[in-house]
């Protein structure tokens, strides 16, 4: 079973900040938290991962609480190709010779808006 | 450098066929990981494989199913006697040693007819 929880929608307009939340409460001091996004019909896209300090890349900021219980995808200027399903995962990173498989749950649909 | 290839992309088979999936690696990739997307749902794990060797299994259904990475060529993920619940999306992902650098292929979207 997936260790995260994620609302199930929401939606946001064009060329605003789109924040996903996602709770992993039981997430363990060396697991690291990932988001993938899965666009329609397509196989599912690695965008950023952490462990406890805030990241940021070319597609996302990732930001992650002190208590690491949760944490916020943030796509900074939203665009309708960013309407998809994303999907935030904990899990051990392959490095420590942990079993690499992803456990997806249900994901947040965002839905972009003109 | 081209991604994961997957093939066919799509595919029709009656019920008691067999099927057979291929997914090509990135080039350097030497693990070959395979979900399954049933209607409606999240991706769940099947199977994940290293150059002749299955190192993990444990989504993989008990009777029909079975994958393979030859040294040589695709891995391939047989379904036997395909009944209509194993219509789904079937996405393979890649890695290279050492690494948790997982990319994925496009699916094979199985239906089952």
């Amino acid at each position: 079973d997936a260790k995260t929880t994620q609302p199930p929608s929401m939606d946001c307009a064009e060329g605003r900040a789109a924040n996903l939340p996602c709770n992993h409460s039981t997430i363990s001091g060396n697991e690291y938290v990932y988001w993938y996004r899965q666009i329609h019909s397509q196989g599912p896209q690695y965008i950023i991962h952490g462990l406890k300090n805030n990241e940021t890349n070319e597609m996302a900021s990732l930001i992650i609480t002190e208590d690491r219980k949760s944490s916020t995808l943030i796509l900074p200027h939203a665009t309708l190709r960013d309407t998809a399903v994303y999907y935030c995962i904990v899990r051990l990173p392959f490095l420590t010779g942990a079993n690499s498989k992803l456990t997806f749950g249900k994901g947040i649909t965002l839905s972009v808006r003109p | 450098n081209a991604g994961v290839m997957q093939n066919p992309r799509h595919l029709v088979r009656r019920r008691g066929q067999e099927a057979r999936l291929r997914c090509s690696p990135m080039k350097g990739h030497s693990h070959v990981y395979w979900y399954r997307q049933l209607p409606e749902e999240g991706l769940k794990f099947m199977v994940y494989l290293q150059k002749e060797n299955i190192i993990d299994e444990s989504g993989m259904p008990k009777e029909r199913f079975s994958a393979e990475f030859p040294k040589e060529g695709p891995s391939i993920l047989r379904i036997q006697q395909v009944v209509r619940g194993d219509s789904a999306a079937y996405f393979c992902a890649s890695s290279p040693e050492g690494s948790d650098g997982y990319t994925f292929g496009s699916g094979t979207r199985l239906t089952v007819v």
